[in-house]
Order: C-alpha cells, then structure tokens, then sequence
C-alpha cells in the first residue's frame, strides 16, 4: 500500500538558518513525489515536483530510492516560507491514487 | 482564469442528510479529482472522474458519489451524513490522459459541518 510520512507536525526555525523538511514513502515501484503548499488564507499550491528536478523558490528536494525519502530543503529560510507543507506520491501505474502525507507546519521566526 | 472554483464556501447540515458539491475545473482541464481533508490531516483522495467517468477510487464507502459534467464541471454526492464526515472538501482539476501523475490545481475548498 502506498503512504507517506511526515515525522514533525511543526518545524520552526529563525530567518536566515537551513530547513528541512522531512518526507519518507512506501510504496513498491516507481513513484512521482511531489510537494504541495499552503500558505495562510490560500488553497493547495505545487511547489515542486521530482521529475522536474527544480528549484522553486530556494526550495529543493531530492529522491532518494533506496532511504524512500524525498526531503525538503532550503539553504536560507524567510519568513514568507511560513506555511503547511505537504508531500505527495502517485503511483507509477495508470489510475494509482493520489497520496498525500499529514503536513508540517513551518514557522521562520524574525 | 478564476482557476478550480468549488460551491459552496461553507455547509452545514445535520446527521442523515444529503449533500452536494460542485467543482468547476481550472480553463483546459478535463479531469477532475475529490478530496477529503480532515482538521490537522493531509488530503484523502475520495475519486477522480474523466471522460464524464468514476475512473478511480479511494477508500471511502458508497455514500460518497459523484458526477461530471460534459462541461467537465463535477459534483461531489454524500449520502446519509455522518458527524466525522464533517471535512474540508478540495476539488483538484488536471488534465492530459494521464491526470493522476499530472499537476493538479486545487480548489479553495467546501468547509462541510455535520451536526
């Protein structure tokens, strides 16, 4: 069965200092992982996506197959990162549900 | 562009009642994908519809149904209402054949209150 796991509910840390925000999976073959955010009083966005190998506003995020993790990080966090974030898997095969894990909340304090 | 827009903002109805919402896709999408996010909880997929089709379906029982529209606009059916369904109901639109892998845009949401 697919799952996704994020281990902290809430992360904070000062403006200026690295983040990373954590993202482990379950699943047997080949997924896409994906992650989404929320920021205050605005709906569900895409930040980044794995096949995409961005960076979205400082965010990055590598797939580690053999750890099944996809961590969230960012160099230098500001203030406007203040948001849930959540990750997300799909499956590899046609039809495979949409997962997404339980969020963490961040906070980058002044 | 006004994006995905859902209807209505907030609900409240009482336990064994029905319900119905509607999800208007993002300009250009055709599929069309419902969730269910519970207070502190990530979003739970509920079914994604296609071609006016159910073409996926996640854990959730028969009281949860749904439509879509030749205009891709979709709605979103509960049976028989149960306190814990009370939930914040985000529609998601993407389109191209493979639309659950694809980039999906969200709703601002259906705040649903069962008492």
């Amino acid at each position: 069965a697919q799952r996704v796991t994020q281990p902290e509910k809430l992360l904070s840390v000062f403006k200026g200092a690295p983040v990373e925000l954590k993202c482990n999976y379950s699943y047997s073959g080949s997924p896409e992982l994906f992650w989404y955010v929320q920021y205050s009083r605005q709906r569900l966005q895409l930040l980044l996506r794995h096949i995409s190998r961005e960076s979205i506003k400082g965010f990055t995020a590598d797939l580690n197959k053999g750890e099944t993790s996809f961590h969230l990080k960012k160099p230098f966090a500001q203030e406007e990162d203040s948001a849930m974030y959540y990750c997300a898997l799909s499956g590899d095969n046609y039809g495979q549900n949409f997962v997404f894990g339980p969020g963490t909340r961040l906070s980058v304090l002044p | 562009d006004a994006g995905v827009t859902q209807s209505p903002t907030h609900l409240i109805k009482t336990r064994g009642q029905q319900v119905t919402l509607r999800c208007s896709p993002k300009s250009g999408h055709d599929t069309v994908s419902w969730y269910q996010q519970a207070l502190g909880q990530g979003p739970q997929f509920i079914f994604q519809y296609y071609e006016e089709e159910e073409r996926q379906r996640g854990n959730f029982p028969d009281r949860f149904s749904g439509h879509q529209f030749p205009n891709y606009s979709s709605e979103l059916n509960v049976n028989a209402l149960l306190l814990g369904d009370s939930a914040l109901y985000l529609c998601a639109s993407s389109s191209v054949s493979r639309a659950l892998a694809d980039t999906q845009y969200f709703g601002p949401g259906t705040r649903l209150t069962v008492l």
